[in-house]
């Protein structure tokens, strides 16, 4: 399996751009996960689906942040517009609960700097 | 509500030293517990997990024990390597919370050789 997959790896942008991070989930996991790791405040759940249903955001920071997961395979975190202090490691997770009691997979993490 | 308290890093070890990474948690009911690990510029991944009291998880060396009396799954390794220089993540599943990871606030580990 190719595990949790996020793209892009890295971004740079300018502060009041768009940015899309995109995360394709192992597959057949029911669940997944956004989260914000920085050294402030450490890692932060944003939200998560079950069967592509948003579940919980509560963590989601405010309005500028979104996210979508149109199906089983692909989710988007979408930050509009784009701020200094969203400066961050995102990283998107999956788990399958029914079968593997909450472990969750984590991709790689996309890297976000805001200018 | 659910918490996971972990020891303050960062920790800093010799080559072959004995290391313990203490954690405590706050739950209602049994929740399975679980250590997860990042090294740098890297995702976190599951190191080893117990789904009931007195269970014991292990891999790579490493190991923790279900302690309900105490509410605690301290991570143990009798011999660290500089390979093992990363941050260590405590956390712990609720059943009725769907797969929902509570984290603690992790533990930096440095080995030195």
């Amino acid at each position: 399996d190719a595990g949790v997959i996020q793209s892009p790896r890295h971004e740079v942008t300018e502060m009041g751009q768009e940015v899309t991070l995109r995360c394709k989930p192992i597959s057949g996991h029911d669940y997944l996960f956004w989260y914000r790791q920085t050294m402030m405040r450490g890692l932060e759940l944003l939200i998560y689906f079950n069967n592509n249903v948003p579940i919980d955001d509560s963590g989601m920071p405010e309005d500028r942040f979104s996210a979508k997961m149109p199906n089983a395979s692909f989710s988007t975190l979408k930050i509009q517009p784009s701020e200094p202090r969203d400066s961050a490691v995102y990283f998107c997770a999956s788990s399958s609960f029914g079968s593997d009691r909450g472990t969750q997979y984590f991709g790689p993490g996309t890297r976000l700097l805001v200018l | 509500g659910n918490s996971v308290t972990q020891m303050e890093g960062p920790v800093t070890l010799s080559e072959e030293a004995f290391l313990t990474i203490n954690c405590t948690y706050t739950a209602t009911g049994y929740p399975s517990l679980f250590w997860y690990v990042q090294y740098p510029g890297e995702g976190l991944q599951l190191l080893l997990k117990a789904t009931k009291a007195d269970d014991k998880g292990s891999n790579k060396g490493f190991e923790a024990t279900y302690r309900k009396e105490t509410t605690s799954f301290h991570l143990e390794k009798g011999s660290v390597q500089v390979s093992d220089s990363a941050v260590y993540f405590c956390a712990l599943s609720r059943d009725n919370q769907g797969g929902k990871l509570i984290f603690g606030q992790g533990t930096e580990l440095s080995v030195k050789p």
